[in-house]
């Protein structure tokens, strides 16, 4: 069974550093790509961007080139969404999600990320 | 990239069904047989129920249709179900440089 754990809820200041992670088990992790969607407090789903584990090419939103950073570790299956200085309008739930094709057949639980002073 | 459009809420009486459109451009939807839909619970994750337009992935039940024509996709939900009141998201591929475009959401009521 195909399963994404994604670390837990984290609240920051603004202007602070940040690394979530969602770790990947029950399949090959690098024969599927991992993306994250943004879903903001009471609103719609945003894609963000994907990376491809086999050879780490990454792809991004153009909402969001630039804002972030996707990485992943595919010794421990494992891929991460980074911030170098979140803003209060990056507070939102995070979800990572994995698929073989155009569709996001799996989904994590979900990082609620909090930014506030 | 513009979302695609969805309206934004819908409603019907159990039994019955209803219809949620989502309209993009010939950008992403009307190029690529690459529509999905998911269904999302109140705080919960998203569920992927109908991917590339028309395919339901399995254990999904046979309820949930997709379809498209031109710039246009649409989710048909038959025999309404009280756990069917959700919101439902459409999301289609775009093409390399923007990879992939949701629409804006639709919240499903069963009255």
């Amino acid at each position: 069974e195909v399963q994404l754990v994604q670390s837990g809820a984290e609240v920051k200041k603004p202007g602070e550093s940040l690394k979530i992670s969602c770790k990947g088990s029950g399949y090959s992790f690098t024969s599927y790509w991992i993306g994250w969607v943004r879903q903001m407090p009471g609103k719609g789903l945003e894609w963000m961007g994907i990376i491809y584990p086999g050879d780490s090419d990454t792809r991004y939103s153009p909402s969001f080139q630039g804002q972030v950073t996707i990485s992943a570790d595919k010794s421990i299956s494992t891929a991460y969404l980074q911030w170098s200085s979140l803003k209060a309008s990056d507070t939102a739930m995070y979800y990572c999600v994995s698929g073989v094709g155009a569709s996001f057949d799996y989904w994590g639980q979900g990082t609620l990320v909090t930014v506030s002073s | 990239q513009s979302a695609l459009t969805q309206p934004a809420s819908v409603s019907g009486s159990p039994g019955q069904s209803i219809t949620i459109s989502c309209t993009g451009t010939s950008s992403d939807v009307g190029s690529y047989n690459l529509v999905s839909w998911y269904q999302q619970h109140p705080g919960k994750a998203p569920k992927l129920m109908i991917y590339e337009v028309s395919k339901r992935p399995s254990g999904v039940s046979n309820r949930f249709s997709g379809s498209k024509s031109g710039n246009t996709a649409s989710l048909t939900i038959s025999g309404l179900q009280a756990e069917d009141e959700a919101d439902y998201y459409c999301c289609s591929y775009a093409g390399s440089s923007t990879s992939w475009v949701f629409g804006g959401g639709t919240k499903l009521t069963v009255l």
